[in-house]
């Protein structure tokens, strides 16, 4: 399948510290692009969606300008917590689809962040 | 309503037995149904992908998908101890382009 790599795998960050997760589709061009944070033993939740070249579409509820999102290349996405706070911490992952997969999404690795 | 429904489990499986896990949804319109794997700790892993009513095989995975019914389903033949994770159901609308995730079924196979 296809390979969606997220960076870094973890992170720990301070309180109020601003932290920036990459996600890059490494053998394809990912036309749209997808953040999501799980709690622990909790499913995924959509956060954004984003399309290379555009601004990222929110879901409910989610800030757009605690979670900055650029979708600035066809195989990068980035992801940046702003003025991170303890509640922040879970797990985000990205993934990423276009025609070149069938528009099946593929997932990345994942990126646990740690606020402290 | 939520959207996709999977029983949350925990269902347990002695090994060599059939692993069944289901699924429905909501929206009528949902025209792809994926499952996805997840292990603790780690990202969703596709395992199978279907579009059409009826079965496809992969290995030791067969997803059944009757959209009469708006029910999808996965069963493993054969389970192992390694095919202990959640189970992750997603069912994607072509309407608002999201991939709709279920709750998850935790697996657990027993040797």
């Amino acid at each position: 399948g296809a390979v969606v790599s997220q960076h870094p795998s973890r992170v720990i960050c301070k309180s109020g510290t601003s932290v920036k997760i990459e996600c890059r589709s490494l053998d394809f061009q990912a036309t749209t692009m997808f953040w999501y944070r799980q709690f622990p033993k909790k499913s995924l939740m959509l956060m954004a969606t984003s399309n290379e070249g555009s601004k990222a579409t929110y879901e409910q509820g989610v800030e757009k300008d605690k979670f900055l999102i650029n979708h600035a290349s066809l195989t990068l996405s980035t992801l940046t917590v702003t003025s991170a706070h303890p509640e922040d911490s879970s797990f985000y992952i990205c993934s990423a689809s276009s025609t070149a997969t069938g528009n099946t999404i593929y997932f990345g690795e994942g990126s646990w962040l740690t606020v402290v | 309503q939520k959207e996709v429904e999977q029983n949350s489990g925990p269902l347990s499986v002695p090994e060599g037995a059939i692993a069944s896990l289901n699924c429905t949804y909501s929206d009528r319109g949902s025209q792809s149904f994926f499952w996805y794997r997840q292990y603790s700790g780690k990202s969703p892993e596709l395992i199978m992908s279907i579009y059409s009513n009826g079965d496809k095989e992969d290995g030791r995975f067969t997803a059944q998908l009757n959209k009469a019914s708006q029910y999808v389903s996965l069963l493993i033949r054969d389970s192992q101890p390694s095919d202990s994770a959640t189970y992750l159901c997603a069912v994607w609308n072509f309407g608002n382009e999201k991939l709709t995730f279920g709750t998850g079924t935790r697996l657990t196979i027993i040797p």
